[in-house]
């Protein structure tokens, strides 16, 4: 069964504070996506990671992709309040996983900006 | 370009009751997967359907079933509800069914089982 573990499961931090989140598997993914999720609505793609040791900066957050595919960091610099809600980490096709789209989600972090 | 749109946004059921969720998805996009989140379990894979036909299932009841018409809308259907159903329904569209394609999420459907 493949697995998907980020922590911290919960982080409240203040306005221009730093913050990273982990997102630990044994399984390999083809590919890994960090996706954002407010109140009331689905999860928006932030970013897709492929290849192993790829950094992706998308303005004050940076992603990286472990060298062995397994696992990802989400950084987040000078955080604001409207970083506010819940990251999610989801791997995509497995080793072996062929010709689907199915997401495999991490347990996810709640995060709260206080200003 | 309107985006995924699920149906009914709110639900409440008794158990025993059966439900049936919509989803569009956005025009042009091919696949669409459903996913339940809750709590305790966190978001988990329900189903994939592409050109109408079922391309992966994930490890839920006989009691969860979907289909995908020709204008690939989809609808899943829930029988025999019981208490641990109630969750937020979660359906994405994408293109085509490929690991890494994006997937654009719809706003959920919340369904509560008293």
């Amino acid at each position: 069964t493949q697995l998907l573990e980020q922590s911290p499961q919960f982080l409240s931090i203040q306005e221009g504070e730093n913050l990273t989140v982990y997102c630990n598997s044994s399984s390999v993914f083809s590919s890994l996506q960090w996706y954002r999720q407010e109140p009331g609505e689905g999860p928006v793609l932030l970013v897709t990671v492929v290849t192993g040791g790829e950094v992706k900066k998308l303005k004050r957050l940076t992603f990286q992709f472990g060298d062995a595919r397994k696992d990802s960091s989400l950084h987040i610099t000078a955080a604001q309040p409207g970083d506010t809600g819940l990251y999610l980490c989801a791997g995509a096709g497995g080793l072996y996983g062929g010709a689907t789209n199915k997401l495999i989600f991490g347990t996810g972090t709640l995060l709260a900006v206080q200003p | 370009k309107a985006g995924v749109t699920q149906t009914p946004r709110y639900l409440i059921k008794t158990r025993g009751q059966q439900v049936t969720l919509s989803c569009s998805p956005i025009s042009g996009h091919r696949s669409v997967s459903w996913y339940q989140q809750t709590p305790g379990q966190g978001l988990q894979f329900l189903f994939e359907y592409f050109s109408e036909t079922q391309r992966n299932k994930g490890n839920f009841p006989g009691r969860f079933s979907g289909r995908q018409f020709s204008n690939s809308r989809s609808e899943m259907n829930v029988s025999t509800l019981e208490l641990g159903d109630s969750a937020l329904y979660l359906c994405a569209s994408s293109l085509v069914h490929l690991p890494g394609d994006e997937q654009f999420f719809g706003p959920g459907t919340r369904l509560t089982v008293l």
